[in-house]
């Protein structure tokens, strides 16, 4: 159980578009899911914190208007990266709680991750 | 402030050593720790919680509140065991989870 699905794997896109990414609770629900950005070789930066039917909260230094949130059901959280610059080249990885089947409050799933890259 | 630190970048070991992955945490309330590990091309995925006391492929990780560290253990290492390891400590008022730098674990055959 606990399964988290991403989507795409990968995106190339050209700059000044948009791009959405899909974040899936495919076995349980999830009020809460989390949006990452991993660096080569680096760990994880918290980007937002994304909830269920209200406005996502974001880190210090994240640009909302330029990182969208959408949390519109139980089990869908979807990350739309505005105009994209070459700099916003990465990989975005998405989290969700189970808070109805995990031991610990805090604990985690994370989907596979999505590779951005902005020519 | 809430920190994790993972001091060493780099840990490389030669198969049937011993390892032990370092992690001190700052967290002024009560923590709660966890250790993920991210084989390549893999998802992270949670290894072990420090509230379950469990062994998990031959790990543990003993919380110790005096030296504020969760350090990871594993007595003989294998080839299997080549990753990244995360350090995280969970948050109970937002329930975020706050990740140190991540180690590399590369055991040599």
């Amino acid at each position: 159980g606990a399964v988290v699905s991403q989507h795409p794997s990968r995106v190339i896109c050209k700059s000044g578009t948009s791009v959405k990414i899909e974040c899936r609770s495919l076995d349980f629900q999830a009020t809460t899911m989390f949006w990452y950005r991993q660096f080569p070789k680096k760990s994880l930066m918290l980007m937002a914190t994304s909830n269920e039917g209200s406005k996502a909260t974001y880190e210090q230094g994240v640009e909302k208007d330029k990182f969208l949130i959408n949390h519109a059901s139980l089990t869908l959280s979807t990350l739309t990266v505005t105009s994209a610059h070459p700099e916003d080249s990465s990989f975005y990885i998405c989290s969700a709680r189970d808070l109805g089947g995990q031991i610990s409050y805090n604990e985690q799933f994370f989907g596979p991750g999505t590779r951005l890259t902005v020519l | 402030a809430q920190r994790v630190t993972q001091p060493e970048k780099l840990l490389s070991v030669f198969k049937g050593a011993p390892v032990e992955l370092k992690c001190n945490y700052s967290y002024s309330g009560s923590p709660e720790l966890f250790w993920y590990v991210q084989y390549s091309r893999q998802r992270l995925q949670l290894l072990l919680r420090h509230i379950s006391r469990e062994s998990i492929k031959g790990f543990t990780a003993d919380l110790n509140k005096g030296e504020t560290s969760f350090h990871l253990k594993k007595p003989f290492a294998q080839e299997e065991d080549s990753a990244m390891y995360y350090c995280a400590l969970g948050s109970s008022n937002t329930g975020k989870l706050i990740f140190g730098q991540g180690t590399t674990l590369q055991v040599k055959p």
